[in-house]
């Protein structure tokens, strides 16, 4: 059981670059979430999906895209990278309820927007 | 403005000491969360508290969570260097469309 998966570890972007980050999780859990961690700054919320489909806009969520088509995938693609965009991201899985969150993260990706 | 306001931001403490840190709000929440991160890896989930009042316990660390709803408190006995970490806390808002709220988190040293 792998949880939740993220790739690349690291990735070095000049500005302007597009990429796309990678996050899988084999839980079946229907809502996943992407987050951005910077110094003084906690967790962010991006975008989020409650499941394939359907996504939705976080607290942070311009200039990042993201889609739902399975329920396994959930990537985060940056049209333009620009060096706000330095951060680290986290992407989270959970189960749903009104009053019981247990969620997963995956283990990070360290971007660095040159 | 913050909605959970986690204190104090930093604490360094000697091995065997024992610690209280504290999540707050004046929102109120369905459930609260807490969870552990260490350098370079994604943060570990803890405990969810969902009931006012609750207390939960985790071997050597304690979880309370407010008669309102709008607070917690984490309580850790007997402090070891393997408790060093950043501590979150997060809550889903009552009536909210499911997503959680982050916290700044806390940074505990604790040395041997």
């Amino acid at each position: 059981n792998a949880g939740v998966t993220q790739t690349p570890k690291f990735q070095v972007l000049k500005t302007g670059q597009s990429m796309t980050l990678q996050c899988a999780q084999d839980m079946n859990h229907e809502y996943m979430s992407w987050y951005r961690q910077d110094p003084g700054m906690g967790l962010r919320l991006i975008h989020y999906s409650v499941g394939a489909g359907i996504t939705d806009q976080g607290e942070v969520p311009n200039g990042y895209n993201v889609s739902r088509s399975t329920t396994e995938d959930f990537p985060l693609r940056l049209l333009s990278a620009a060096p706000s965009q330095t951060s680290v991201y986290f992407c989270a899985s959970r189960t749903e309820g009104l009053s019981s969150y247990e969620q997963y993260f995956g283990p990070g990706t360290r971007l660095t927007v040159t | 403005t913050q909605l959970l306001e986690q204190s104090p931001q930093f604490l360094s403490i000697q091995e065997g000491e024992n610690l209280t840190v504290y999540c707050n709000s004046s929102s109120v929440f369905s459930s609260l969360q807490w969870y552990r991160q260490e350098p370079g890896e994604g943060p570990v989930l803890l405990v969810t508290v969902v009931t006012g009042g609750e207390v939960k316990k985790l071997k050597r660390l304690t979880f309370q969570f407010g008669d309102a709803r709008k607070d917690s408190s984490l309580h850790i006995t007997a402090a070891q260097p393997g408790d060093t970490g950043l501590y979150l806390c997060a809550g889903a808002l009552t009536g909210a469309n499911s997503k959680l709220t982050f916290g700044k988190g806390i940074t505990l040293s604790v040395r041997p």
